[in-house]
């Protein structure tokens, strides 16, 4: 099984400033990557996948990149309404598809 | 617009069995695989399983924990998907959710609580 380590585990930030999370694999998972933000009470919901596409009605102001065993996740200017849990998702090496266990984005 | 909703949790005891549904609309269900995942509360997102579409086989995989005690299955004619859990354990309890698609998951259900408790 694949682990997937985030980093850090919660991180604070600043309107308006650029927040940048971190997921690690124990071993390449390709560019099989998804990024999903959960609000509390609320479903996941789908950011990015593979590694750097923005699925759906996602703001520009999110953006991924990585490939193999790092990858990143960058919010180019902190809006009040991206205070939220994120996770990232392998989906190269299955079963199981496995998650990390989630950066919570603060505002500062 | 994508709808995904769940029912069927509740409480239940050990050992028993429950199936939750998820009623899908705003799509054609049967061009999709259905995933579902579960989240204890407050903890993080767990894989449980995904079934294929009926043009891949339709046939299901599952995660190594579940795997036995859980069965996916679908009914395109009611675009519904389905989670059969047997043998319940008390460390089932969690918010079951389902998703469209296999790999990664682009549209979420509101999830449904299931609580295993004697």
């Amino acid at each position: 099984e694949i682990v997937m380590t985030q980093s850090p585990a919660t991180l604070s930030v600043s309107l308006g400033e650029r927040a940048t999370l971190s997921c690690r694999a124990s071993q390449s998972v390709s560019s099989s990557l998804a990024w999903y933000q959960q609000k509390p009470g609320q479903a996941p919901r789908l950011l990015i996948y593979d590694t750097s596409t923005r699925a759906t009605g996602i703001p520009a102001r999110f953006s991924g990149s990585g490939s193999g065993t790092e990858f990143t996740l960058a919010i180019s200017s902190l809006q009040s309404e991206d205070s939220a849990v994120y996770y990232c998702q392998q989906y190269n090496n299955w079963p199981p598809w496995t998650f990390g266990q989630g950066t919570k984005v603060e505002i500062k | 617009e994508v709808q995904l909703v769940e029912s069927g949790g509740g409480l239940v005891k050990p050992g028993r069995s429950l199936r939750l549904s998820c009623t899908a609309s705003g799509f054609t269900f049967g061009d999709y695989a259905m995933s579902w995942f579960r989240q204890v509360p407050g903890k993080g997102l767990k894989w449980v399983g995904f079934i294929r579409s009926k043009p891949y086989g339709g046939t299901a995989e599952y995660a190594a924990s579940v795997q036995g005690r859980v069965t996916i299955s679908r009914d395109d004619s009611k675009s519904i998907a389905y989670l059969q859990m047997d043998s319940l354990k008390i460390e089932d309890t969690a918010v079951y959710y389902c998703a469209r698609r296999e790999l990664y998951s682009d549209y979420w259900g509101q999830g449904t609580l299931v609580t295993v408790s004697s």
